[in-house]
């Protein structure tokens, strides 16, 4: 079965503090990840994709096939992080791709 | 970043009507657009993927009398929900992409209220 799990609802941390949002993922063959985020008020949009290995916003996220996760990571929280962030997984074939399946998203609050 | 604008942004609707919700890309062409339905704190879940010119694939346990789509041309798809319930109402979403392995882009969304 295709899922993917966000196990966490809300994360809470000060300003400055590390953040770690989880995902983990079921998907039989070779996925694509990815981290949505959706500030308030204003639509989801990529934060960034497995494949291209970036760092957005000082976020990254690295694919552990072992694991089966793809957990999001900050080393210094800012308060303009929080928001709601969901985990991807789309499939690699062309029939799959763009076909997104969500985790249920945590919510992510920065406090001063 | 490429534009996908749906609308209206917010629709109510009496029992038993249909409604229709507008997904346009504004400035690329869509090869393919998605619809996607979003209940208070829960996630997106598919419903379908819109192809130009061709008929929706739906996803299991989607209605497709229930949910029309419509991709009539690269810019543009429709959703209309046919007959509608209270139990309809929610947060609809629309994404778009130019062509395979390309980013896909989000609508603002639709609030849909059936009363």
């Amino acid at each position: 079965a295709q899922r993917v799990t966000q196990p966490e609802k809300l994360l809470s941390v000060f300003k400055g503090a590390p953040v770690e949002l989880k995902c983990n993922y079921s998907y039989s063959g070779s996925p694509e990840l990815f981290w949505y985020v959706q500030y308030s008020r204003q639509r989801l949009q990529l934060l960034l994709r497995h494949i291209s290995r970036e760092s957005i916003k000082g976020f990254t996220a690295d694919l552990n096939k072992g694991e089966t996760s793809f957990h999001l990571k900050k080393p210094f929280a800012q308060e303009e992080d929080s928001a709601m962030y969901y985990c991807a997984l789309s499939g690699r074939l062309s029939s799959n791709t763009g076909k997104l399946i969500f985790g249920q998203g945590t919510t992510l609050q920065v406090k001063p | 970043g490429a534009v996908v604008s749906q609308h209206p942004s917010r629709v109510i609707c009496k029992s038993g009507t249909s409604v229709k919700i507008e997904c346009r890309s504004l400035d690329f062409q869509a090869t393919t657009m998605f619809w996607y339905r979003q209940f208070p704190k829960q996630s997106l879940m598919l419903m379908a993927t819109s192809n130009e010119g061709s008929k929706a694939t739906y996803e299991q346990g989607v209605e497709k009398d229930k949910f029309l789509i419509n991709h009539a041309s690269l810019t543009l798809s429709t959703l209309t929900v046919t007959s509608a319930h209270p139990e309809d109402s929610s947060f609809y979403i629309c994404s778009a992409r130019r062509t395979e392995n390309t980013e896909a882009f989000f609508g603002q969304g639709t609030r849909l209220t059936v009363v």
